[in-house]
């Protein structure tokens, strides 16, 4: 089945530096990938996704790329903020299957 | 924006006590899904539910969990009897079609004592 693998598990930025998550999946068949924001506590929040057809999507100060070649998905954050504290899921998905599969995640600390 | 509802938000039971976790997914959502994390760890896939049937589940979900959606708005997950490793925050999450924006519920923390 497919699997996600996501690092680094721990990540500190400087507020106002870059923070980048990188994912790796097995199955070539994916064709869906969504990341998550979860704050202590709180449910998954969707904060971006990408589609197979697509190499690069970006929305203000997020942006996702997908290289299907290599099985290789990353989320960058630019100019953190306090707020972006939390932590980050990526995840797979295929149709045939019907499931999203979550990597481990990464807990994203912007120091002041 | 739409949400899925959950309820209880927190559910304690005694080992072996069987549990009910329910969910209203969004009304115009067709796909249903399960989830749990356990503190600290990932979001793990429990069963997904289409047509009134099960599309998809692991192997965490073994005889002791059943899903169901016994009328047009809820949906259920019952754990008949529960052992101590069922601890966990459980989400319910929805979506429309396939490839579309899966939502997820505020979740229900079991407790199994």
């Amino acid at each position: 089945g497919e699997n996600v693998e996501q690092h680094p598990s721990t990540l500190s930025v400087q507020e106002g530096d870059s923070a980048v998550i990188k994912c790796t999946y097995s199955d070539s068949a994916s064709n869906y990938f969504p990341w998550y924001k979860q704050e202590l506590g709180k449910r998954p929040q969707l904060i971006i996704d990408i589609r197979s057809n697509v190499g690069e999507k970006k929305d203000q100060r997020i942006a996702v790329t997908l290289n299907k070649t290599a099985k290789h998905f990353s989320l960058h954050i630019t100019e953190t903020q306090p707020e972006d504290s939390a932590v980050y899921f990526c995840a797979a998905f295929m149709n045939r299957d019907d499931k999203i599969i979550f990597g481990k995640g990464t807990r994203l600390h912007i120091l002041p | 924006e739409p949400e899925v509802t959950q309820t209880p938000s927190h559910q304690v039971t005694q080992m072996g006590q069987e549990v009910i976790l329910r969910c209203v997914p969004i009304s115009n959502h067709l796909y249903f899904y399960w989830y749990r994390q356990i503190l600290g760890q990932k979001v793990e896939f429990l069963v997904s539910f289409y047509n009134n049937e099960i599309s998809e589940k692991s192997e965490i979900f073994d005889d002791q969990f059943s899903v169901e959606r016994p009328d047009g708005s809820n949906f259920t997950l019952k754990i008949r009897s529960t052992k101590l490793e069922d601890s966990a925050m459980y989400f319910c999450a929805s979506k429309g079609r396939p490839n579309e924006k899966l939502f997820f519920g505020s979740g229900t923390q079991l407790s199994v004592l």
